[in-house]
Formats: C-alpha cells, sequence, structure tokens
C-alpha cells in the first residue's frame, strides 16, 4: 500500500544551522510529492512539492528532491532561522479511484524548533 | 488569495450535542477532505468529497457523518459528540487537475465536556 515514514521529533536547533528531515514512502505508480509547513496556531500550508523523479522543489531557502531509486523526499535547509519554527509534513499524492482524482497520503509530522 | 474558510476557530461542547463543522472554499475544487490533527498521531483522514453529493470514508469516520450539497461547502457532523472527539480538526480542498496541492483552512479546536 501507500505510506510516508517521517523522521520523528522534536528537531531543536540552533539559529544559522543545517537542517535535514528525512521523509521516505512506499507508493505504486507515480505519485507526487510534498512538503507542508504548519506554523504555531495555523492551518498547513504548502512549502514545495516535486511530481517526477528526480525533480527538485524548492521555496523559501528549503528544498527537497524526489529520489525514486531510495523512494526519499527529504528536506533541507542551509541556514535556519527562529521563524522556520514549525510542524513539517511529508506528503505522498496518489489515485484513490479510476480517475484522475487523487489524495494525499500524510507522514506523523515532525516538530522544529529553533532557538536563536 | 485563495481561501478556505471554517466557520469556527474555536469550540466547546457537551458530551452527545450534534455538532456542525462547516468550511467553505473558493476556488471551484471539486475535493474536499476532513481532517482531524491529535498530538504524535499527524493528520487522520475522517472523510472526503470529490464530487457534490459524492462521499468516501477516510481512515477513522466512526462517530462522524458528512454533506455536501454544494460544491463549495463540505460540513462535517459529530452526531453525538463524545470527550474523544475533542481534537483539531482540519479541512482542506484540492483541484482534480493538478498535483494534488492542498488549500487548508485554519482549523476549528473542538473541546467536548
Amino acid at each position: 500500500g501507500n505510506s510516508v515514514t517521517q523522521m520523528e521529533g522534536p528537531v531543536t536547533l540552533s539559529e544559522e544551522a543545517f537542517l535535514t528531515i528525512n521523509c521516505t514512502y512506499t507508493a505504486t505508480g507515480y505519485p507526487s510529492l510534498f512538503w507542508y509547513v504548519q506554523y504555531p496556531g495555523e492551518g498547513l500550508q504548502l512549502l514545495l512539492k516535486a511530481t517526477k523523479a528526480d525533480d527538485k522543489g524548492s521555496n523559501k531557502g528549503f528544498e527537497a528532491t524526489y529520489r525514486k531509486e531510495t523512494t526519499s523526499f527529504h528536506l533541507e535547509k542551509g541556514s535556519v532561522q527562529v521563524s522556520d519554527s514549525a510542524v513539517y509534513f511529508c506528503a505522498l499524492g496518489v489515485s484513490f479511484n479510476a480517475g484522475n482524482n487523487r489524495k494525499l497520503i500524510w507522514g506523523l509530522g515532525t516538530s522544529l524548533g529553533v532557538n536563536p | 488569495d485563495v481561501k478556505v474558510t471554517q466557520s469556527s476557530r474555536y469550540l466547546v461542547k457537551r458530551t452527545g450535542e450534534k455538532v456542525f463543522l462547516e468550511c467553505v472554499q473558493d476556488m471551484d475544487h471539486e475535493n474536499m477532505f476532513w481532517y482531524r490533527q491529535d498530538p504524535g498521531l499527524g493528520l487522520r483522514l475522517i472523510y472526503f468529497s470529490y464530487d457534490v453529493k459524492m462521499k468516501e470514508k477516510g481512515d477513522i469516520p466512526e462517530g462522524y457523518s458528512v454533506s455536501r450539497e454544494k460544491k463549495e461547502r463540505f460540513s462535517l457532523i459529530l452526531e453525538s459528540a463524545s470527550t474523544n472527539q475533542t481534537s483539531m480538526y482540519l479541512c482542506a480542498s484540492t483541484n482534480l487537475h493538478r498535483y494534488t496541492e492542498a488549500f487548508f483552512g485554519q482549523g476549528t479546536r473542538l473541546t467536548v465536556v
């Protein structure tokens, strides 16, 4: 079946440290991959995405590369800021019927805290 | 600016009450979803809908029902609220023809006492 395994948190870093949050997936077909972010007290918002193998998604200094050979989509940022403190979710977009309809399969989320 | 709006940010209800959570999107999206979010459990799908009057059970539908009478509106109903339904509820919508990018509402924090 389809599933997402995401690095457990919480993760605590100092400002300007390097961030990696691991995400691996199991899927049939050709899924899309996403990272969403949830800031305190808010709903989720899309951070970046990749729709095919070897695509790199990037936004706000964050990057993730769709690696089909290792079934991974690890999130990285070279220098984190206090404002990056949030919960990060990895997600897989898969078809759920014979048509084009898709739904998202979610990782459990990784809480990131950045100290000044 | 695209928007998914949930009717309440915070709600307190009594055990046994019938509770309605409303969600409206202004993007003409076909698909709409209801999730609950609990610490350590991530997002769990309750119900989703891919068309007006259509609904599909998600992973944890027990104790819930949904209604989608119009394309822009998707309601979650707790038939008889219980304390174990205290949670954060998130509504989302997606476009059929894009790569499943989901837009979320701000969430409803429901407390059942």
